[in-house]
């Protein structure tokens, strides 16, 4: 039980290159969570799920699309990528029958 | 507007010094809310809901607290192996999305 793994760990960017950051869950829920986390700002909501076929944007969504590619797996998708999308990227997905959130290992983005 | 407010920023304690994490929170229908623990590196791990005014909750050398306003963590004598970033998160009503503070790093000191 893996739980939540996400793929990379690490990538470095230059401005303009576009990527995809993957997230698997094995919890069987339904919803999945992208967030970025930048010192002094928190944990902020990009984009999130609610079930397969279905996203909706979150706090920050400018930049960012997403694919909900079956019930397991959630994609982030950067275009173009720009400095200022610097930061450390989790993905998230609540337990079975509880509203609490778990969050996999990260992707650290470095865009130059 | 939804916010939770974490104070202090940082706090530095000795092996055994007992002490307290604030969480502030204004958050729309609160549901539950929320406290990580989230180690370098790594992304955070879920401790505590709470889900109504004057519920604790009790895990090791931790015990969170709830009133209508705030949450509290309370960490008694800890060890050097509790030092991380503590992460408080309201969840809003009917959206299930979390609201999150900036976190409070925990430093204890042998």
């Amino acid at each position: 039980n893996a739980g939540v793994t996400q793929t990379p760990k690490f990538q470095v960017l230059k401005t303009g290159q576009s990527m995809t950051l993957q997230c698997a869950q094995d919890m069987n829920h339904n919803s999945m969570y992208w967030y970025r986390q930048d010192p002094g700002m928190g944990l902020r909501l990009i984009y999130y799920s609610a079930s397969e076929g279905t996203t909706d944007k979150g706090e920050v969504p400018n930049g960012y699309n997403v694919s909900r590619l079956n019930k397991r797996e959630f994609s982030l998708r950067l275009e173009s990528a720009a400095p200022s999308q610097t930061s450390v990227y989790f993905c998230a997905t609540p337990g079975q029958g509880s509203h609490e959130q778990y969050f996999g290992p990260g992707t650290r983005l470095t865009v130059t | 507007e939804d916010q939770v407010t974490q104070s202090p920023e940082a706090l530095r304690l000795q092996e055994g010094e007992s002490s307290s994490l604030n969480c502030s929170y204004t958050v729309s229908g609160l549901r539950g809310l929320f406290w990580y623990r989230q180690d370098p590196g790594k992304g955070p791990e879920f401790l505590f809901t709470l889900y109504s005014a004057g519920e604790e909750k009790e895990k090791e050398r931790l015990k969170a607290t709830l009133t209508k306003k705030e949450s509290f963590l309370h960490i008694t004598a800890p060890k050097p192996e509790d030092s991380a970033t503590y992460l408080c998160a309201g969840l809003r009503g009917a959206t299930n999305k979390l609201i999150f503070g900036t976190g409070t790093l925990l430093a204890v000191q042998p």
